[in-house]
């Protein structure tokens, strides 16, 4: 079984809609939790992190962890056609490696 | 700003070539990664260094060596390229010990070995 499980997609969601990114872990070390965005042809560039349960916001950006339940989420409002990209949520111990999930491709069409 | 360099960003290469991937990180990190990056895999993580001269393997190191001769320089090495190892490989650097791990990645290099 695999550590991470994410939400495979791809995600296809006209412009202002409310995007959800999901994923899911399994092992209770993972205490820093993050989102990396993925434009096409670059390399991924973290977009935010949390160490706690809860929510944190920014911008149109909001991260979500629950880790009663091992469940982190990325929601985004008000798409954009910018927002178009591969999310991959990615997992640290306090060893500094990081585990990435697969990613999900998002399109936001115009 | 963290600047990660990839020296190529497409190589193509033949079967049995040996191919040199290099990476260079101008922030004083101390951590460098090598990643592959597949369809449907994800980020899977060759070898990492935490220090000159240091590296450790990671998930799948098979194929792979590693040089990190200067802390800011760090080299993957594929000793005879096979066309399974057609793929884009992402370098990441990070500083150790930071609360947040973050890591700052390179472009890529997508190889294609034929």
């Amino acid at each position: 079984q695999k550590e991470v499980e994410q939400d495979p997609g791809p995600l296809s969601v006209p412009e202002g809609a409310i995007v959800s990114l999901n994923c899911t872990y399994s092992n209770s070390a993972f205490q820093y939790f993050m989102w990396y965005r993925q434009y096409s042809r670059k390399g991924p560039e973290l977009l935010m992190y949390t160490y706690s349960s809860g929510n944190k916001e920014d911008g149109r950006f909001t991260a979500q962890v629950d880790k009663s339940s091992k469940y982190i989420s990325l929601f985004i409002r008000d798409s954009q056609p910018s927002d178009s990209a591969t999310y991959l949520c990615a997992f640290n111990t306090n060893a500094g490696k990081s585990t990435f999930g697969d990613g999900t491709t998002l399109t936001v069409k115009p | 700003d963290v600047k990660v360099t990839q020296s190529s960003r497409y190589l193509v290469k033949r079967t049995g070539e040996k191919v040199f991937l290099e990476c260079v990180q101008d922030m004083d990190h101390e951590n460098m990664f090598w990643y592959r990056q597949d369809p449907g895999l994800g980020l899977r993580l060759i070898y990492f260094s935490y220090d000159v001269k240091m590296k450790e393997k990671g998930d799948i190191p098979e194929g792979y060596s590693v040089s990190r001769e200067k802390k800011e320089r760090f080299s993957l090495i594929l000793e005879s390229a096979s066309t399974n190892q057609t793929s884009m490989y992402l370098c990441a650097s990070n500083i150790q010990g930071a609360s947040t791990d973050t890591q700052y990645f390179g472009p890529g290099t997508r190889l294609t070995v034929l």
